[in-house]
């Protein structure tokens, strides 16, 4: 079935690097994506999200870039620090309507 | 603006015995979502709620698995009888209306030995 999947399930940076965290999608009806952030211990917390009628949205120190035309997004961490140590789930739907579906998740590990 | 509050926020059980997680929603919001999340991959849905009626429970595994959310506020997700696989952590989140961005809980961890 069409699902959401993410290229690296590891990704390790150097403190104050740029980090890039990178998610395929195969339902092309999909028109909303987030971005999750889990620590150890914790659920999911809401990171930035964007909808299909955009290619670039920018939060604090994270961008999220779609590409619709590969079916890919991907989230980019600015100056990456110990505290974004977590792992890193996107999900997809389509807005107002089905439930969201997540990928299995990259675990970001932060070097100091 | 209060979070999405779960309990407990562990649970050991033996196979065979039952066992009970609550949530209580962002105020306000309308859908209520319950995911199972097993370690290293992403949460599952197994049921969806609007207000008090239910929405999607088409991957919640009805012979031992149920939930209701009587009132439309707080929801309650019950195991009976519990098995070895339904270790995990168990998910609540809400939602202002369908399909919106979706908050979570901290989760219920539930280890069956």
């Amino acid at each position: 079935g069409e699902s959401v999947g993410l290229h690296l399930p590891t990704l390790s940076v150097q403190e104050g690097d740029n980090s890039i965290i990178n998610c395929a999608y195969s339902n092309s009806a999909s028109d909303y994506f987030i971005w999750y952030k889990q620590e150890s211990g914790k659920g999911p917390q809401f990171i930035i999200d964007i909808r299909s009628n955009m290619d670039k949205r920018q939060g604090q120190r994270v961008t999220v870039l779609l590409n619709k035309t590969v079916k890919h997004l991907s989230l980019q961490i600015a100056a990456t620090q110990p505290g974004d140590s977590a792992v890193y789930f996107c999900a997809e739907n389509i807005w107002g309507n089905t439930p969201l579906v997540f990928g299995k998740g990259t675990r970001l590990s932060v070097i100091a | 603006e209060a979070g999405v509050a779960q309990s407990p926020r562990y649970k050991i059980i033996e196979k065979r015995q039952s066992v009970a997680f609550w949530c209580n929603p962002i105020s306000g919001h309308a859908t209520l979502y319950w995911y199972q999340q097993i370690l290293g991959q992403g949460p599952k849905l197994l049921i969806q709620f609007q207000n008090n009626g239910v929405v999607d429970d088409s991957q919640l595994p009805k012979d031992r698995f149920s939930a209701e959310r009587l009132k439309g506020v707080d929801s309650t997700l019950k195991i009976q009888p519990a098995k070895l696989e339904d270790s995990a952590v168990y998910l609540c989140a809400s939602s202002l209306v369908a399909g919106n961005t979706i908050y979570f809980g901290e989760g219920s961890w539930l280890t069956v030995v």
